[in-house]
């Protein structure tokens, strides 16, 4: 069973701040993908990243995969209260499986004015 | 197209008594994927399709579940005898075949068993 674990579980910042979240596993995923999921609604794609060691960035938002694709984290520059929600990391497995994710436990990010 | 769509948005039901729920997937992408989510945590897989073929199905899904695509379109999940740890977001998904593709959500189905 491949798991994804994400630290935090709770993140609670000021509006300006710099937060980071990480996503590891001892498993090595084909892929990694980001997805932000606000209460009611379905998770929302951010990023999907492949290669070990990749960096992509969205807007104030940077992502990057570990040289190992055990692992990824998540960065967030000057945050903003539209940035509150559920952040999910969630991996495709290397072994086929149809491109099933397996989703991290996530990470409840509060941001106050 | 209007994405993924989930059908109905909420359920209240009473315990034992069995409930269906519809998704319509985007109509380009052939994979189709069922979840499962409480409160706060990530979505749990629990069974996906390639076209009407449903090719992996969790050990976690009780007999109780059972899900459908007929014609490769839209998909039903059913759970039958309904228990109160059933109540969860019940989400579908859908992607296409190759590559590593993120998944499109619906909205989901909230499932409130008492």
């Amino acid at each position: 069973t491949q798991l994804l674990e994400q630290s935090p579980q709770f993140l609670s910042i000021q509006e300006g701040e710099n937060l980071t979240v990480y996503c590891n596993s001892s498993s090595v995923f084909s892929s990694l993908q980001w997805y932000r999921q606000e209460p009611g609604e379905g998770p929302v794609l951010l990023v999907t990243v492949v290669t070990g060691g990749e960096v992509k960035k969205l807007k104030r938002l940077t992502f990057q995969f570990g040289d190992a694709r055990k692992d990824s984290s998540l960065h967030i520059t000057a945050a903003q209260p539209g940035d509150t929600g559920l952040y999910l990391c969630a991996g495709a497995g290397v072994t086929g499986g149809g491109n099933k994710l397996t989703f991290g436990t996530g990470t409840q990010l509060k941001v106050e004015l | 197209d209007t994405g993924v769509s989930q059908d109905p948005r909420h359920k209240i039901t009473k315990r034992g008594q069995n409930v269906t729920f519809r998704c319509d997937p985007i109509s380009e992408h052939n994979r189709l994927y069922w979840y499962r989510q409480t409160l706060g945590q990530g979505p749990e897989f629990l069974t996906y399709f390639q076209n009407e073929a449903q090719l992996e199905k969790s050990r976690l899904l009780s007999d109780r579940f059972s899900a459908e695509r007929p014609k490769g379109s839209f998909s039903t999940l059913e759970i039958q005898r309904t228990e109160q740890g059933d109540s969860a977001m019940y989400l579908c998904a859908s992607s296409l075949l190759q590559g590593p593709y993120g998944y499109t959500f619906g909205s989901g189905t909230r499932l409130t068993v008492v």
